[in-house]
């Protein structure tokens, strides 16, 4: 069964500092997506950004980016410059077929000034 | 258009009464999934939706809910004889066929008593 860890259920970074979230997936397919999404306090999930499993190029989206280790099942966001409105919950997600997306049970990720 | 809207927004009821929630995709998405959150979990997959067909239902489902999408618009969630452990974030998301990310709404928090 697919499933998607995040060790670290809370993380703080100092305002434009730089901080990586950690998560692991175990899988047995060979092509599929990997999510981070961000939800902010009482506000609407959306997507941070996305990576192709076939890609070996690693995502980027401005100050976020990911290192993609395929052979480690491993899928980590950093978050460059941190701003205080990157606090929020982090959640990693793999997408299995066409259609079944599975979470990490999140991270909270807090922002010092 | 204004992204996925969920209703109501929050929900409180006795244990055994039957709810309804409502979820209003992207009009132009074919897609359309619901999730439970609990406090301290990532979104957890209940069903999902491709037009009107409902093609995957989650064995966390018990026979207490259903879900429809008529005429593949909008979609109800409706949970019967709800139990203390139906308290949760229940989400909407929707998607076209054409892309991998998911747009989240809001959600329904159910608080049930």
């Amino acid at each position: 069964a697919q499933t998607v860890t995040q060790s670290q259920p809370e993380m703080s970074v100092q305002e434009a500092e730089t901080v990586t979230l950690s998560c692991t997936y175990d899988t047995s397919e060979s092509d599929y997506y990997l999510f981070w999404y961000k939800q902010p306090p009482s506000r609407q999930m959306i997507l941070v950004i996305r990576q192709e499993a076939y890609k070996q190029q690693n995502a980027t989206e401005n100050r976020f980016s990911v290192n993609f280790q395929k052979a480690a099942k491993s899928f980590s966001l950093k978050i460059s410059d941190s701003q205080l409105g990157d606090a929020a919950m982090y959640f990693c997600a793999y997408r299995r077929g066409t259609y079944k997306y599975i979470f990490g049970t999140g991270t909270r990720l807090k922002v010092l000034a | 258009d204004t992204g996925v809207s969920q209703d109501p927004r929050h929900k409180i009821t006795k244990r055994g009464q039957n709810v309804t929630f409502r979820c209003d995709p992207i009009s132009e998405h074919n897609r359309l999934y619901w999730y439970r959150q609990t406090l301290g979990q990532g979104p957890e997959f209940l069903t999902y939706f491709q037009n009107e067909a409902q093609l995957e239902k989650s064995r966390l489902l018990s026979d207490r809910f259903s879900a429809e999408r008529p005429k593949g618009s909008f979609s109800t969630l409706e949970i019967q004889r709800t139990e203390q452990g139906d308290s949760a974030m229940y989400l909407c998301a929707s998607s076209s066929s054409k892309e991998t990310e998911q747009y989240f709404g809001p959600g329904t928090r159910l608080t049930v008593t």
